[in-house]
């Protein structure tokens, strides 16, 4: 089972270079997130699309754009990359927005590291 | 203020022991609580939700204490299994999920 799937795992960018991180989920949720993990602070959500066709801020949006591509597929788009998005990144999905039971379906993540 | 704050630690522990920790909350309105457990440079995954009454999963326990804003993990009999970093998570509104930064457990041989 795939589950949430995301690439590349790892990434190396130079600042002012644009990049998208690929996910796509395989369990027919209506829900897709993506998060982003520095140390010592919780997940941030960045934005997250609670059905296909609508996308929403999160806490952190600010350099970043997404793309509800389709009901599996979720993209995440640095224009302009800046060694402050130096961090691991997370997609999610859930069946309903926030899970209705809490439950949220990570990928393995992707660590991008802006020089 | 934090939304969600927990003790890092790390909590370093032998075999067969019972660690416990807290996370506290902020917001009074906060509808749902959950304990996630994440392992090194893994991805977080829901360990169980925490109910008002309390409720255990195996040799996990999870309580919620609604009047001081604060939910506990109690691990019983731990094992090497257990090390990993649990995360704290409060669900606010619709959307909301806010995520404590973890606290990290450490099992010993």
């Amino acid at each position: 089972n795939a589950g949430v799937t995301q690439t590349p795992k790892f990434q190396v960018l130079k600042t002012g270079q644009s990049m998208t991180l690929q996910c796509a989920q395989d369990m027919n949720h209506n829900s897709m997130y993506w998060y982003r993990q520095d140390p010592g602070m919780g997940l941030r959500l960045i934005y997250y699309s609670a059905s296909e066709g609508t996308t929403d801020k999160g806490e952190v949006p600010n350099g970043y754009n997404v793309s509800r591509l389709n009901k599996r597929e979720f993209s995440l788009r640095l224009e302009s990359a800046a060694p402050s998005q130096t961090s691991v990144y997370f997609c999610a999905s859930s069946e309903s927005l926030a899970g209705g039971t809490g439950e949220l379906f990570f990928g393995e993540g992707s660590r991008l590291t802006v020089l | 203020r934090k939304e969600v704050e927990q003790d890092p630690g790390p909590f370093n522990v032998p075999e067969g022991a019972t660690v416990a920790f807290n996370c506290t909350y902020s917001n009074s309105a906060s509808q749902s609580f959950f304990w996630y457990r994440q392992d090194c440079r893994k991805e977080p995954k829901l360990l169980m939700s925490v109910y008002s009454s309390g409720n255990e999963d195996g040799r996990f326990t999870a309580q919620l204490n609604r009047a001081s804003q604060y939910i506990s993990l109690l691990i019983r009999d731990s094992k090497l299994s257990d090390s990993a970093t649990y995360l704290c998570v409060v669900k606010l509104g619709d959307y909301k999920l806010s995520f404590g930064a973890g606290t990290t457990v450490t099992v010993r041989a």
